[in-house]
Formats: structure tokens, C-alpha cells, sequence
């Protein structure tokens, strides 16, 4: 089932800090997360395990409600090359099973 | 490492050609994907190879088929194109780290159907 993405889209100035969440009807064994800039292929950023341990890039961070029904991807301090739009993915019960993806968050850095 | 490589970059069919998009890997991945991206439709997966000799349905595989040919390559095969199949198509495959698949995606092929 593809997961739910929130806000579809968002503008920030440089600095300034945005949340990204991606919902699911089930808990979650694990949410990927992927930044895609326009004409280019998404690149892996960082994923979140069932049991909270994040593994990816440094000044990205992520985490579970108590339900593990929704994760909320956090941007501190945004940079103009943020700019992109962010997919989930999402596994389901147990990992290795192939990933379902959120419809994206549009992000918009500006100066 | 090239790692995930797709070809054509591009492509314009007619309404009923047939077409092959290949796609290779060079990192030694057992999983290889094949997605289709539409405005505002994310990611969706057409079918998926858990490893060489298998090959499974996602959640759009009308109208393609695949053949995981050998570790490294997996082709998608749109037997009789359709406009409706206009779309960006991207290649990915997975290594399984100690808890976690790691994905990574080709470039992508971008297909018009006229």
C-alpha cells in the first residue's frame, strides 16, 4: 500500500528547518529516503529501522511515531542544493521486500 | 564501478512497436527493480528480481516483461507500446547490508509513445 506523503510541497529560505512525513495504514519495518532533482535519478539519503537506528546522510535525520505508522524525515539549517523532491519508500512486516514509494514532497530552497 | 547503467536515454515508439530497455549492474547485486515515474505518481514498481533466475510482479506489470538475463542485467520489454505507457522508467538494484537493503538507481530511460 503507497504510503502518504506530507506536505506535497514546500518552499523555505536558506536556514530555516522543514519536516517531511510519510504515513502508512500498517507499522513499518523500515522507511527509505530519497532526494530526486529535477531530470536525474533519486539518490538514497538515509533509512530508518524498526528500531529507531538511522543509517545515511549527516545532517538529515528521521524518526517513528509510537505506532511506527508515520516517519517524519527532519532538514536543519537548508542549503539551496536541497532543493528536490523527497520520496519514502517503505517495507512492510519484514525487510527485503522490494520498497513502495510515497507520490514525493516538492522542496524549494531559496535565497 | 558504473553501477546501475540504462539504455536509451531516450525513446519515441509508435502506438504498437515493441521495444527492449536494458539495464546492467556491476556491484554484484542479487536484486534488481524496474520502476516507471509519472507527474505526481512517484515511484511505482512494474517487477522486481530477488535474484538471478526469479523474477516477480509489482504493483503495475500490464503490458511489460522482463528477463533477468544474468546477475548483472535485467530488461524490460514492452511487447506492443501504448501511450499510456509514456513515462520515465528507472532501473535499481539492492545489496542487503547487515539489516537493511541499500537501492540504487540507473539514470533512467525516457519513453514517449506517440
Amino acid at each position: 500500500q503507497q504510503p502518504v506523503q506530507s506536505p506535497q510541497a514546500v518552499i523555505l529560505r536558506e536556514g530555516e528547518d522543514a519536516v517531511i512525513n510519510c504515513s502508512s495504514s500498517k507499522a513499518l519495518y523500515s522507511v527509505h529516503w530519497y532526494r530526486q532533482k529535477h531530470g536525474e535519478a533519486p539518490v538514497f539519503l538515509m533509512i530508518l529501522l524498526k528500531g529507531g537506528e538511522q543509517k545515511g546522510h549527516e545532517k538529515i535525520s528521521a524518526s517513528f511515531n509510537e505506532k511506527k505508522q508515520q516517519s517524519s524525515l527532519y532538514l536543519t539549517a537548508s542549503q539551496l542544493s536541497y532543493s528536490g523532491t523527497y520520496f519514502c519508500g517503505t517495507e512492510g512486516n519484514s525487510g527485503n521486500t522490494p520498497l513502495v514509494f510515497g507520490k514525493g514532497t516538492r522542496l524549494s530552497v531559496i535565497a | 564501478n558504473a553501477g546501475v547503467t540504462q539504455t536509451p536515454k531516450f525513446q519515441v515508439l509508435k502506438t504498437g512497436q515493441s521495444m527492449t530497455l536494458q539495464c546492467a549492474q556491476d556491484m554484484n547485486h542479487n536484486s534488481m527493480y524496474w520502476y516507471r515515474q509519472d507527474p505526481g505518481m512517484g515511484l511505482r514498481l512494474i517487477y522486481y528480481s530477488a535474484s538471478e533466475g526469479t523474477t516477480d510482479k509489482g504493483e503495475v506489470p500490464n503490458g511489460y516483461n522482463v528477463s533477468r538475463l544474468n546477475k548483472r542485467e535485467f530488461s524490460l520489454r514492452l511487447e506492443s507500446a501504448a501511450p499510456s505507457q509514456t513515462s520515465v522508467y528507472f532501473c535499481a538494484s539492492s545489496v542487503a547490508r547487515a539489516s537493511y537493503n541499500e537501492q540504487f538507481f540507473g539514470p533512467g530511460t525516457r519513453l514517449t509513445v506517440l
